[in-house]
């Protein structure tokens, strides 16, 4: 595997499961990002993990917990979610957050679907 | 607030019909200036960064310049295979992207 991975590809669930999206990077990064995608809106910045601490959550609601053991692995668990949580989940990785100089690299990303 | 625009929101070529993408930013302090390219339903490809103004690089077919308060993003010559969302990003503190909305590009063969 090269690159950043994630799994599931797509996901349906209801409101009332839990399931959980993984990330791994296999570039030797140190910094980890949750974006999520709606259609017709930019990327906004989930959460953020630097050497596996969480340095970003930006006003996410609580039925979006992330996890990050190490530096190579990321999830987020979802729980009890919104129709409106439905879009396109991409993880991220870059050396380290580094001020904002460093590129991030992006998986192929999750497309969740609440029913 | 750091904001970024891009336009035009959508672009359709002819194969061979050269064109510049724009992205015009505001924020307090840049640290960097990232353009992606994002194919239906992959994530974002990494292109270009570009760090001060008057800089440039050049990948195939595609031109990144920057200045104080706007990047573009020239395609000369391009083919059907460029077409794709073409993302813009700043790079603030703490390792912060702030995203424009894209632009959607089509080539017509």
């Amino acid at each position: 595997e090269t690159g950043v991975t994630q799994t599931p590809r797509h996901l349906v669930m209801g409101m009332t499961n839990k399931k959980s999206l993984k990330c791994e990077q296999h570039l030797g990064h140190n910094a980890m990002y949750w974006y999520k995608q709606s259609a017709k809106k930019p990327l906004e910045l989930m959460f953020v993990y630097n050497f596996k601490e969480q340095t970003e959550n930006n006003s996410v609601p609580s039925r979006f917990s992330p996890e990050c053991p190490n530096s190579s692995h990321l999830f987020l668990h979802l729980h009890t979610l919104q129709p409106e949580d439905s879009a396109l989940y991409l993880c991220a990785s870059s050396q380290d957050v580094s001020g904002g100089y460093n590129e991030q690299f992006f998986g192929p990303g999750t497309r969740l679907t609440v029913l | 607030e750091d904001q970024v625009t891009q336009s035009p929101e959508a672009l359709r070529l002819q194969e061979g019909e050269s064109s510049s993408l724009n992205c015009s930013y505001t924020v307090s302090g840049l640290r960097g200036l990232f353009w992606y390219r994002q194919d239906p339903g992959k994530g974002p490809e990494f292109l270009f960064t570009l760090y001060s103004a008057g800089e440039e690089k050049e990948k195939e077919r595609l031109k990144a310049t920057l200045t104080k308060k706007e990047s573009f993003l020239h395609i000369t010559a391009p083919k059907p295979e460029d077409s794709a969302t073409y993302l813009c990003a700043v790079g603030t503190s703490y390792g912060k992207l702030t995203f424009g909305q894209g632009t959607i590009l089509t080539v017509h063969p």
